[in-house]
């Protein structure tokens, strides 16, 4: 089945510094969303790509889509306190209701 | 309603007996997922239904493990004689359709520890 892998499991970030978090799946994906989880909460939806190459900004947070459709990166610039917290991936192949997250990238921020 | 609601928020047993979660899903959100997450872990997926079609349950870990949903509200979650491996939140989500692109509105989960 599906699999989609994150690294690294844990980015120990100094504040200011800039990470970026990468996402892979095993099979080709017909779009990807990322999700941010924060201590102690649920995970909420930050943004869906869906065209190969895509790039997406918010803010500070920058996505991507890979060419082939098989993997996505966020990066976080000019990390924040606010940023603390855990990013999820989350694929679906075609005609594939069922979301299959990543492990998630556990960030935590050092002042 | 304006969320995902999920009860109970938190939920204590003891190994062996039956718990049942419930989800109720956004008003007008005819897809609805049950997700599991352990301690420090990625969400797995147990079970998703869509509006009358028949569930998928591909995702539960077992046959302790059953869910229901009434029409395209309610759903409830059954775990049978629990173990301590159940010990997780257990996240519902909800969507307009469960068809791809479309974004997952999760719930803040029920807590449950098994002891």
């Amino acid at each position: 089945g599906q699999q989609v892998m994150q690294i690294p499991q844990y980015q120990h970030v100094q504040e200011g510094e800039d990470f970026t978090t990468y996402c892979n799946s095993s099979t080709t994906l017909s779009n990807i969303q990322w999700y941010k989880q924060r201590p102690g909460g649920h995970p909420v939806f930050l943004i869906q790509l869906v065209k190969s190459g895509e790039v997406k900004k918010q803010k500070r947070l920058t996505f991507q889509f890979g060419e082939a459709k098989k993997n996505s990166s966020l990066h976080i610039t000019a990390t924040q306190t606010t940023d603390v917290g855990t990013y999820f991936c989350a694929g679906r192949s075609s005609n594939d209701y069922k979301l299959s997250f990543g492990a998630g990238t556990t960030v935590t921020v050092r002042a | 309603g304006a969320g995902v609601s999920q009860s109970p928020s938190n939920k204590v047993t003891e190994k062996g007996k039956d718990v049942e979660l419930r989800c109720d899903p956004i008003s007008g959100h005819t897809a609805l997922y049950w997700y599991r997450q352990r301690l420090g872990q990625g969400l797995e997926f147990l079970i998703y239904f869509q509006g009358n079609s028949a569930p998928d349950k591909s995702g539960l870990p077992s046959d302790r493990f059953s869910a229901e949903r009434t029409g395209e509200s309610v759903s409830t979650l059954t775990i049978q004689r629990t173990q301590q491996e159940d010990s997780a939140v257990y996240l519902c989500a909800s969507s307009l359709r469960g068809s791809s692109g479309n974004t997952i509105y999760f719930g803040e989960g029920s807590w449950l520890t098994v002891v």
